[in-house]
């Protein structure tokens, strides 16, 4: 079992750009959740996707948003980039409603330049 | 609300043991989790409480006590590999609110 995956490791992009990240949940889990982790903080929560639906929203403009596929893999894009997208993106897969244990990905390091 | 408190930094020696503390607020809450992350890691499931009392798995064990909105995870024989970061979190798997995180540092 592969885990959570998420790609790419690490990103550059200029402000005003868009991004794409990606990521595969472990086998079997049928939910992604997205986070951003500034540094030296804990992960602030984006959104979760459950039958390629999102479902609940965590204080984040429009500009997040997001897609799951039918096979529970997601991808969140950011449009319009600024400086303070700088960040570690994290994804985190799970199954069922009331589970409790999220497992994450290594994430992708976005660097808005 | 939703927040989470906790301890920015602990320092403690190998074979130690350590507590780190989290109070929370009342709202909506659901249990207690504890997760783990090393420098740019991902973080990694410890420990979770829906109900008061102590749960044990080796040497990390987690509490917590609805009546005073705290739980506590607790270190035991502390390893130079359990320097990392600390976070406790609140809500179901599908959508957690993180604290701040406790960085933990293991003297030889």
């Amino acid at each position: 079992d592969a885990g959570v995956t998420q790609s790419p490791t690490h990103l550059i992009k200029t402000r005003g750009q868009q991004v794409t990240l990606r990521c595969s949940p472990k086998s079997g889990h049928d939910t992604v959740s997205w986070y951003q982790q500034a540094l030296g903080q804990g992960p602030q929560f984006i959104f979760q996707y459950y039958e390629e639906e999102e479902r609940q929203r965590g204080n984040f403009p429009d500009r997040f948003s997001g897609h799951q596929f039918p096979n529970y893999s997601s991808e969140l894009n950011v449009n319009a980039l600024l400086l303070g997208d700088s960040a570690l993106y994290l994804c985190a897969s799970s199954l069922g409603r009331l589970n409790t244990e999220a497992f994450f990905g290594q994430g992708t390091r976005l660097t808005v330049v | 609300g939703q927040s989470l408190e906790q301890p920015s930094e602990v320092t403690a020696v190998e074979g130690a043991i350590v507590q780190i503390n989290c109070t929370y607020q009342t709202s909506g809450f659901y249990g207690l989790s504890w997760y783990q992350q090393h420098d740019g890691g991902a973080p990694t499931f410890l420990s979770y409480n829906g109900l008061d009392g102590l749960e044990e798995t080796g040497r990390f064990s987690s509490f917590l006590s609805r009546s005073d909105s705290y739980g506590y995870l607790l270190l035991q024989e502390l390893q130079m590999k359990d320097s990392a970061s600390y976070f406790c979190s609140r809500g179901t798997a599908r959508q957690l609110t993180f604290g701040s995180g406790t960085q933990l540092t293991v003297l030889p």
